[in-house]
């Protein structure tokens, strides 16, 4: 199984602030998956990206794919306390037995205050 | 309303005593895979089933089994729980493998 590093862990910050959270591996997956998890719920998908370079905008998120398919970076401008919550990389391995098999990242808790 | 259900949201048990998490989802989805949530751990895939009577082990499946008789159910069982089993599950579907994953809303459960 592929590893996915995640960080930061924890993100505590004031709203207006941007902050960026980083997904990081030393494998290539063939697509990358953003979720997101409010208390007491299932993750829900926010994006996939799939081709080296991609980047895609969600109104204040940008997500963007790393060139050779290793890492990929969400960037949230001017955070506001609705974006409060877990947010996890998932990666779909490229290759081998295992391909589109979705690894996830540790998680990232941001906490946005008033 | 596209949904995947899982049941029960909340148990409390004791060492031993085998229980069943069910899941079901209503959207037709070939794959459904069952994940643990720890503190710090991420998701980590316990099961998974390409289709029905299809199913292999995830990165951890030690001391659970599933079964895929129809293809909108796939339940969660634990023969014997043990402490280190308390966590929180959920299940997922997606069209494919690596498709978008749908997840249930988890279920709480704590070995004592």
């Amino acid at each position: 199984t592929q590893l996915l590093e995640q960080s930061p862990q924890f993100l505590s910050i004031q709203e207006g602030e941007n902050l960026t959270v980083y997904c990081n591996s030393s494998s290539v997956f063939s697509s990358l998956q953003w979720y997101r998890q409010e208390p007491g719920e299932g993750p829900v998908l926010l994006v996939t990206v799939v081709t080296g370079g991609e980047v895609k905008k969600l109104k204040r998120l940008t997500f963007q794919f790393g060139d050779a398919r290793k890492d990929s970076s969400l960037h949230i401008t001017a955070a506001q306390p609705g974006d409060t919550g877990l947010y996890l990389c998932a990666g779909a391995e490229a290759g081998g037995t295992s391909y589109g098999k979705l690894t996830f990242g540790q998680g990232t808790i941001l906490t946005v205050h008033p | 309303e596209a949904q995947v259900t899982q049941n029960p949201r909340y148990l409390i048990t004791v060492t031993g005593k085998k229980l069943t998490v069910t899941c079901s989802q209503n959207m037709n989805h070939e794959y459904m895979s069952w994940y643990r949530q720890d503190p710090g751990l991420g998701l980590r895939q316990i099961y998974y089933s390409m289709n029905v009577e299809v199913t292999d082990k995830g990165d951890v499946p030690e001391g659970y089994k599933v079964s895929r008789k129809e293809k909108r159910n796939f339940p969660l069982i634990l023969e014997s729980p043990s402490p280190n089993q308390t966590s929180l599950y959920f299940c997922a579907s997606s069209l494919d493998l690596a498709g978008e994953l749908f997840f249930g809303e988890g279920s709480r459960l704590t070995v004592l």
